[in-house]
């Protein structure tokens, strides 16, 4: 059984500092991974994808792969009210080729 | 607008009622996924089109039936549905690619809200 595992928070930090959320995951052949953002009611959101060891900056967003220790983080600077949702790691497992995702991590920014 | 559009946004149903879900994307994408979402639950792959094959989870119970005919429309067939089954059902497509190479993203449709009563 293929596992992708999160912290399911709620993470909470305060305006203009970083939040970092974690992810592990357990098919170590996985070759791509993926954050999305999920606001609530409303559909998961691509804001991420990173396939290489090591980090991957977008804007205020930086994810972070290391796939020896099947390990894959973001941290978010500059942290904004906007940016409170759930945040999702999903995982591409390599014998079909599917996203498995993991439960999320609520993450609330505080003004 | 992300390119899947998921019809209808909400759905209220009894439990012996039949209906269907629609998905339809315009992105070029060559597989298309439902997914389910309840309360404080993973994301539940429960179908996937690839490149007109399909791969389900043995999990999903015969009361939900996929149909996708081309790869770009994907219905979910419901019938004798049970309150359990009350979710956010998401759609979402992809570019599936050889391997060893991994897939691209995967983009979800706004889903539908469905209630079993």
């Amino acid at each position: 059984q293929k596992e992708v595992e999160q912290n399911s928070g709620p993470l909470s930090v305060p305006e203009g500092a970083i939040a970092s959320l974690n992810c592990t995951y357990s098919d170590r052949g996985s070759q791509s991974f993926f954050w999305y953002r999920q606001y609530s009611g409303k559909s998961p959101e691509l804001i991420m994808s990173i396939y290489s060891n090591g980090d991957k900056e977008d804007g205020r967003f930086t994810a972070q792969l290391n796939k020896a220790s099947q390990y894959v983080s973001l941290l978010i600077r500059d942290s904004q009210p906007s940016d409170s949702a759930t945040y999702l790691c999903a995982v591409n497992e390599r014998s079909q080729g599917n996203l498995i995702f993991g439960k999320g991590t609520k993450l609330s920014v505080k003004p | 607008e992300t390119g899947v559009t998921q019809t209808p946004r909400h759905l209220v149903m009894g439990m012996t009622n039949k209906k269907s879900l629609k998905c339809e994307q315009h992105l070029g994408h060559n597989a298309m996924y439902w997914y389910k979402q309840s309360a404080k639950k993973p994301l539940e792959l429960m179908f996937v089109y690839s490149l007109e094959e399909r791969v389900e989870n043995n999990s999903v119970p015969s009361r939900f039936s996929p149909e996708c005919p081309n790869s770009s429309h994907l219905f979910l067939h419901l019938h004798t549905l049970q309150p359990e089954d009350s979710a956010l059902y998401l759609c979402a497509s992809s570019l599936k690619v050889p391997r060893p190479s991994g897939d691209t993203e995967a983009f979800f449709g706004q889903g539908t809200r469905l209630t079993v009563v």
